[in-house]
C-alpha cells in the first residue's frame, strides 16, 4: 500500500491570500504524482500529473512542484478566490498499478 | 451526455440486502475503477480493472465484488449490505493509450450515494 499523506487536513484563507499545501509519499518505486480538484457536489477533476524530480506545473493561479527524492509535492494557489474553495487530492502509483489517493486538503476561501 | 454515468445516483437499502451499482462509459477507455468516499477519508480504492479479463483488488475490497461485463461497463456489488458501507461511491476510467502516466489520469462519474439502514 502506498501511503499518501496530505497536510493540512483543512485550511481557511481570505480572498487574495496565497496558500500552499503538502502531499507526502514513499519515494521508492516512484512513477507519477497526480493532483485533483474536487468541488462540493461535483466529481474530482484532474489538475496535474508529474513524473520527474523537480517538475513544476502551472494552470492559471495554481501551480505544483515535485521532489521525488524526498517524497513530497507542494500545491500553491496564488491570490486565492472563493471559486478556489474545494478539496485538493493528491495521488501516486507505481508503474502498472492504480492510483492511491491521500485524504485531501479542504480549502475554504472567504470573500 | 456525460461520458461516465452511474446508476442509481441515490439508493437507500436495508442491512443484508444485495445491491448492485452500475457504471457505464462512452469514453472508450480500457481501465475502470471503483472508489468509496467517507467524510475525512478521501477516496479509497475498492476494485479496478485494466481490461475486460482483468480484475484487481484495491485497498478495501472486503464485502464487495465486481464484474466487468464489457469494456464500457463495470458493476460493483455488495452481496450483503451493512451500515458501515454507507458512503459515496465513485466510478472512474482511464485510458492506457494516452501513454505513460497520462494513462493513469482518472475521469470520474457523478457518484452514487448509498445509505444502508
Amino acid at each position: 500500500i502506498l501511503n499518501v499523506e496530505q497536510s493540512p487536513q483543512s485550511l481557511h484563507v481570505q480572498e487574495g491570500d496565497s496558500t500552499n499545501f503538502t502531499c507526502s509519499f514513499p519515494s521508492s518505486n516512484f512513477y507519477a504524482l497526480h493532483w485533483y480538484r474536487w468541488e462540493t457536489a461535483k466529481s474530482p477533476e484532474a489538475l496535474f500529473v508529474m513524473t520527474l524530480n523537480g517538475d513544476e506545473k502551472k494552470k492559471g493561479r495554481i501551480s505544483a512542484t515535485l521532489n521525488t527524492k524526498e517524497g513530497y509535492s507542494y500545491l500553491y494557489i496564488k491570490g486565492s478566490q472563493p471559486e478556489d474553495s474545494a478539496t485538493y487530492l493528491c495521488a501516486r502509483n507505481q508503474a502498472g498499478t492504480a492510483l492511491i489517493f491521500g485524504k485531501g486538503t479542504t480549502l475554504s476561501v472567504s470573500s | 451526455d456525460a461520458d461516465v454515468t452511474q446508476t442509481p445516483r441515490n439508493r437507500i437499502t436495508k442491512t443484508g440486502k444485495r445491491i448492485m451499482l452500475e457504471c457505464s462509459q462512452t469514453k472508450g477507455h480500457d481501465r475502470m475503477y471503483w472508489y468509496r468516499q467517507d467524510p475525512g477519508l478521501g477516496l479509497q480504492l475498492i476494485y479496478y480493472s485494466f481490461d475486460v479479463k482483468d480484475i484487481n483488488k484495491g485497498e478495501i475490497s472486503d464485502g464487495y465484488s465486481v464484474s466487468r461485463q464489457a469494456q464500457a461497463k463495470f458493476s460493483l456489488s455488495l452481496e450483503s449490505a451493512i451500515p458501515n458501507q454507507t458512503a459515496l461511491y465513485f466510478c472512474a476510467t482511464s485510458d492506457r493509450t494516452s501513454g505513460g502516466p497520462l494513462g493513469d489520469t482518472q475521469y470520474f462519474g457523478p457518484g452514487t450515494r448509498l445509505t444502508v439502514l
